[in-house]
C-alpha cells in the first residue's frame, strides 16, 4: 500500500540552526500538508500546498518557515532559525485530487525535531 | 483556543467490552468530522468520518455518533480488541477546503 515517507525520523539541532524536514507524498496525490504536535498538545496545522504554491497557512507558519517541492516527488519544510519551541513531531500529509482536501489525510510517520 | 476538545486523556477498557471515546467542538461552522488512530512511532491513520447531515456512521466495529445540538461526537468500538490500543484523535473541518482542526487525543488501552 502506498504511504507517505518522512526523513529523518529524528532530528536534533542547536537553537538558531536551519533544519530541513523531508517528505515524499503518495505519488498520485496533489495536495500536501505539514502538521506538528508538541508533546502533550494537539496536532496543529502549519501549511497546505497545491499546484506549487501555498494554499493556506496558520499563524504558526511565520517567516521562519518555508515549504518547497523541489522536484516531482519531494516536499520539504524548512525552518530557517530554529527556536526551542519548535521542538515537536512534524507530520507530512497528502490527499489525492478529486476529494475535499480536508478529507482523509494520509500521514507520514513523522519527524521528531529536538531543538537544544 | 480549543475548538475541538477531547477531555479524557486516557481510557482503559476490558477486551470484548465497548470503548466510547468522546469529542466536543465549539465551532458551529464545522460540518465534517473524522477520527484518526495513531500507534507509537507512526503517523495518524484515518479511521472513520461523518458529515453533519448524518447522525451516525458505522464501519465494522467502529461507529461514530454526531449530536449537532450538543456539539458532541463519540466513537464507539465494539467489541474492543487489544490491537485497538492507540491514541485516538477527533478532527473537524468546514466547507471550503479548510484545514483539519484536531483535538489533543485520547489514549485507549484495551486490556486482555
Amino acid at each position: 500500500e502506498p504511504e507517505v515517507t518522512q526523513t529523518p525520523s529524528h532530528q536534533v539541532t542547536q537553537m538558531g540552526q536551519e533544519v530541513i524536514l523531508r517528505c515524499v507524498p503518495i505519488s498520485n496525490h496533489l495536495y500536501f500538508y505539514w502538521y506538528r504536535q508538541i508533546l502533550g498538545q494537539k496536532v496543529e496545522f502549519l501549511v497546505s500546498f497545491y499546484n506549487n504554491e501555498i494554499s493556506e497557512k496558520s499563524e504558526i507558519f511565520d517567516d521562519q518557515f518555508s515549504v518547497e517541492r523541489p522536484d516531482g516527488s519531494n516536499f520539504t519544510l524548512k525552518i530557517r532559525s530554529t527556536k526551542l519551541e519548535d521542538s515537536a513531531m512534524y507530520f507530512c500529509a497528502s490527499t489525492p485530487a478529486g476529494t475535499r482536501t480536508n478529507e482523509k489525510l494520509f500521514f507520514g510517520s513523522g519527524t521528531q525535531l529536538s531543538v537544544l | 483556543d480549543q475548538q475541538v476538545k477531547q477531555n479524557s486523556p486516557s481510557l482503559s477498557v476490558q477486551e470484548g467490552r465497548i470503548s466510547i471515546l468522546n469529542c466536543d467542538y465549539t465551532n458551529s461552522m464545522f460540518d465534517y468530522f473524522l477520527w484518526y488512530k495513531k500507534y507509537p512511532a507512526e503517523g495518524p491513520t484515518f479511521l472513520i468520518s461523518i458529515s453533519s447531515i448524518k447522525d451516525k456512521n458505522e464501519d465494522g466495529r467502529f461507529t461514530v455518533f454526531l449530536n449537532k445540538s450538543a456539539k458532541h461526537l463519540s466513537l464507539h468500538i465494539v467489541p474492543s480488541q487489544p490491537g485497538d490500543s492507540a491514541v485516538y484523535f477527533c478532527a473537524a473541518s468546514y466547507s471550503g477546503n479548510t484545514p483539519l482542526v484536531f483535538g489533543k487525543g485520547t489514549r485507549l488501552s484495551v486490556i486482555a
